[in-house]
């Protein structure tokens, strides 16, 4: 069975700190999914890698791939109150069709 | 504004009431996606749409769930005889997907819909 897993599942944070959200899965999947979620709100896509090695940064989020450990990691860097969110990352069922199978999701609260 | 729409935003029903909802997708995507998440969970994959055609089905989606997507455009999710464990955020998403020569990326989703059963 495929399975998604986050680490750590809550974080709490100082602003200016820096953190790392790591994102294993269990499937020989070369393409990896970060989303935000705010609470209530829907899901807002962050990052799409498809191919181990694959870094992308967006403000004071990056996000890598290692297809070969089966891992991704989001990177906070200097964390500010705004990117308190729930954080998700997901994998392909089957590799480009979108069906997802998401982790359980990094609730980050930054603190002031 | 040209991304998912999900209607109702919110519902509130009895149990063993029937509720319908509504997706509608980014216009030139091919593909459609239910989901279904429940508080403090990640989302679930329900079923997804080619065009009209359903191509799969989780085993999530009982006997009492059943969704179309008549003309290859909006879809309907519908719940019979809803019980207290169906309520959950329903997310559609859709994409382009299994066309020659594109190339993809990913799945966008709408605002969800809400079910709460009392």
């Amino acid at each position: 069975e495929l399975k998604v897993e986050q680490n750590p599942l809550f974080l709490s944070m100082q602003e200016g700190k820096n953190y790392t959200i790591y994102c294993n899965y269990s499937t020989t999947s070369d393409r990896l999914y970060w989303y935000r979620q705010d609470p209530g709100k829907s899901l807002e896509s962050l990052f799409v890698l498809l191919s181990n090695g694959a870094v992308k940064q967006e403000g004071r989020l990056m996000a890598s791939l290692d297809t070969k450990a089966r891992l991704s990691t989001l990177h906070i860097t200097a964390a500010v109150h705004d990117l308190s969110a729930t954080y998700f990352c997901a994998v392909d069922i089957v590799p480009g069709t979108y069906k997802y199978i998401f982790g359980t999701g990094t609730r980050l609260k930054v603190l002031a | 504004d040209t991304g998912v729409s999900q209607d109702p935003r919110h519902k509130i029903t009895k149990r063993g009431q029937n509720v319908t909802f509504r997706c509608d997708p980014i216009s030139e995507h091919n593909r459609l996606y239910w989901y279904r998440q429940t508080l403090g969970q990640g989302p679930e994959f329900l079923t997804y749409f080619q065009n009209e055609a359903q191509l799969e089905k989780s085993r999530l989606l009982s006997d009492r769930f059943s969704a179309e997507r008549p003309k290859g455009s909006f879809s309907t999710l519908e719940i019979q005889r809803t019980e207290q464990g169906d309520s959950a955020m329903y997310l559609c998403a859709s994409s382009l997907g299994g066309r020659v020569g594109h190339n993809p990326s990913e799945a966008f989703f709408g605002q969800g819909t809400r079910l709460t059963v009392v």
